[in-house]
């Protein structure tokens, strides 16, 4: 099964809101509301952000919301913030039971 | 707080077999409540997951690993491990073992322990 499809890169000014898109099929995220997102600095590990489509788990900043429709997942960060600057995977279960995640979408803050 | 730590060689050479142990702070890996996963991350890469064990007996793999993979559990320990046989240069990475909740997302995870396939 091929990795989930995001954007390789975005960036947006402070203040601003950006968008990551996360493509996959009708056998993952098009079928299941267990999509996650994950926050990555490097060097660190993964953090998770958001979980079944759109929850966020406690302490994690309502800046982070997360939305799907049809086989497309997206992660909503508003009022960027320069700690904000990280990479950005998705996740999703898909049939057969494997987990995908995606390739990863590295977030700038210019 | 849970807290999950991975050790193991930090260097293995081609064709020999990686293994790596996650020792579980806070929770039970037999509790039958989470899986436990480990996943890796190449140089660069993005995430793969690899695959977990449930329950401290019931696995399941990546189909593209699973002829080279074992996950078992030590309750004994609080441990699980991950054994990944006749590694090549592909298989360099940062593995991280985590928690993974019913709901299919991982909510805890290891700092990483990096491992270089190399003679």
């Amino acid at each position: 099964q091929s990795a989930l499809t995001q954007p390789a890169s975005v960036s947006g000014s402070p203040g601003q809101s950006i968008t990551i898109s996360c493509t996959g099929a009708s056998s993952d995220i098009g079928d299941y509301n267990y999509v996650s997102w994950y926050q990555q600095h490097p060097g660190k590990a993964p953090k998770l952000i958001i979980y079944d489509v759109s929850d966020r788990p406690s302490g994690v900043s309502n800046r982070f919301s997360g939305s799907k429709s049809g086989d497309t997942a997206s992660l909503t960060i508003s009022g960027l913030q320069a700690e904000d600057e990280a990479d950005y995977y998705c996740s999703s279960y898909t049939s057969g039971t494997t987990r995908l995640f995606g390739g990863g979408t590295k977030l700038t803050v210019l | 707080q849970v807290q999950l730590q991975e050790s193991g060689p930090g260097l293995v050479k081609p064709s020999q077999t990686l293994s790596l142990t996650c020792s579980v702070f806070g929770d039970s890996i037999s509790s039958g409540i989470y899986y436990w996963s480990w996943i890796r991350q190449r140089p660069g890469k993005g995430l793969e997951w690899i695959g977990y064990i449930y329950n401290s007996g019931s696995t399941f793999y990546n189909p593209s690993l699973k002829s080279r993979v074992t996950i078992s559990g030590d309750t004994s320990k609080n441990q699980f491990s991950l054994r990944l046989s006749s590694v090549t240069a592909a298989d360099t990475a940062v593995y991280y073992c985590a928690r993974e909740n019913d709901n299919i997302y991982f909510d805890y995870w290891g700092q990483g322990n990096m491992v270089t396939v190399s003679s």
